[in-house]
């Protein structure tokens, strides 16, 4: 079954704007990473954060993961037209192996 | 350096046909994973290799069958194709598991 979900299902900003994305777990988790998915290409990975952190910067990219609600944000700041895409959030429960994916966050930026 | 390269790109199939989709890594990975792809439904699970010469069952094995060729290869065999099949399958690597995925850009794989 799917670990994450990320919330809301779509956004729609304008350039320079900020966009926050969410996504809430299930189980106990060792890391969560999210992934960034261009129309008719596979996944990228953007970003990982282990369990043991609150917060991770990478550029423009801001995530958080708070344990005790079972939840993390992306935050990306000053979006561009290149950052449309869907985004996804991946778990590993602490029992299982491989990742589990969200449904994903729609993204559009409009210029 | 490819990183994970995937054939086909697109196939078309009639219920009941049988193919087997190819994934290849260059990264020296250990580990391989399939995963399918549909509208509202996100990624899920197909199957997985943890390390050369092992297979496991993820979320969806039902109708597909693996095999770990050997460190680079893992193939995804679709014996009897049906419609609920029809999805976009993507291949992925990583070192370990609760390591970063390397994704292929995947196969759209349609069953009439």
């Amino acid at each position: 079954s799917q670990q994450g979900e990320e919330d809301p299902q779509a956004l729609s900003i304008q350039e320079g704007e900020n966009a926050t994305m969410n996504c809430s777990y299930k189980t106990s988790i060792n890391n969560l990473q999210w992934y960034r998915q261009n129309s008719g290409r596979g996944l990228v990975h953007l970003i990982l954060i282990r369990s043991n952190e609150r917060e991770k910067h990478s550029g423009r990219l801001r995530v958080t993961l708070d344990t005790s609600k079972k939840s993390s944000s992306l935050l990306i700041t000053a979006s561009r037209a290149a950052d449309t895409a869907s985004y996804f959030c991946a778990t590993v429960s602490n029992s299982g192996y491989a990742l589990n994916f969200g449904k994903g966050t729609s993204l559009l930026v409009t210029p | 350096n490819a990183g994970v390269t995937q054939t086909p790109k697109f196939q078309v199939l009639k219920t009941g046909q049988s193919m087997t989709l190819q994934c290849a890594q260059d990264m020296n990975h250990n580990s391989m994973y399939w995963y399918r792809q549909d509208p509202g439904m996100g990624l899920r699970l197909i199957y997985y290799s943890a390390s050369e010469g092992t297979t496991d069952k993820g979320e969806v094995p039902n109708g597909y069958n693996v095999s770990r060729l050997n460190k680079r290869e893992f193939s995804l065999r679709l014996e009897s194709a049906a419609p609920s099949q029809t999805s976009v399958y993507f291949c992925a690597s990583s070192e370990a598991n609760n390591s970063p995925l390397h994704f292929g850009n995947g196969t759209r794989l349609t069953v009439t």
